[in-house]
């Protein structure tokens, strides 16, 4: 049982170019999300998603897609990347079908530069 | 925009010492809060959850109380150890909004041997 395993670990792009950031579980969690974090902020929400074939936004969700084709995986995609999107990046799942009904496991993140 | 504040920011503490972190926020109508730890270039763990409806969540060294009321959660821990020096963030769960947690920005916590 591996939890929730994030690819890369670090990413650096140019202004312009896209990527995907890879987001995996293999707990069989409905609930899935992506967070931002960066200096002196507290972890922002950006998408989430309560089951498969069902996403939303978060709270910055401008810049980024998501989509959630199966019930393991949750990729986020940067459509065109800008220095603004220099963060760590983190996902999360939890078994509950929402944010709030259990504790939620966390990946180990993905670093990105945007240059 | 509903707040969560952590103080301290940052506290350094000899080892052995019990220590108390806060959490404040403004949102009146939460759900849930949860305290995480975070260490340097890793993901977030889940320490404790605790209920609205609940007054407090022990696990071994760690007790983690909730005052809905005047907005408050403490982390309590006992017996500090150097082990424990790592980033503790606060967060709650409202269901109001987007569906997610609201973190406050952290206390780093360095245990000294």
């Amino acid at each position: 049982n591996a939890g929730v395993t994030q690819t890369p670990k670090f990413q650096v792009l140019k202004t312009g170019q896209s990527m995907t950031l890879q987001c995996a579980q293999d707990m069989n969690h409905e609930y899935m999300s992506w967070y931002r974090q960066d200096p002196g902020m507290g972890l922002r929400l950006i998408h989430y998603s309560v089951g498969a074939g069902i996403t939303d936004q978060g709270e910055v969700p401008n810049g980024y897609n998501v989509s959630r084709s199966t019930t393991e995986d949750f990729p986020l995609r940067l459509l065109s990347a800008a220095p603004s999107q220099t963060s760590v990046y983190f996902c999360a799942s939890s078994p509950s079908e929402f944010a709030g009904g259990e504790t939620q496991y966390f990946g180990p993140g993905t670093r990105l530069l945007v240059l | 925009k509903q707040e969560v504040t952590q103080i301290p920011a940052a506290l350094s503490v000899p080892e052995g010492e019990n220590l108390v972190l806060n959490c404040s926020f403004t949102d009146s109508a939460i759900y849930n809060l949860q305290w995480f730890r975070q260490d340097p270039g890793k993901g977030l763990t889940s320490l404790l959850l605790i209920q609205s409806s609940q007054r407090e969540q022990t696990s071994g060294r760690l007790n983690a109380s909730l005052d809905k009321s005047s907005g408050r959660s403490t982390l309590y821990i006992a017996a500090s150890q150097p082990g424990d020096s790592a980033t503790y963030l606060c967060a709650y769960y409202s269901g109001g909004g987007a569906d997610g947690l609201t973190f406050g920005k952290g206390t780093h916590l360095i245990i000294q041997p």
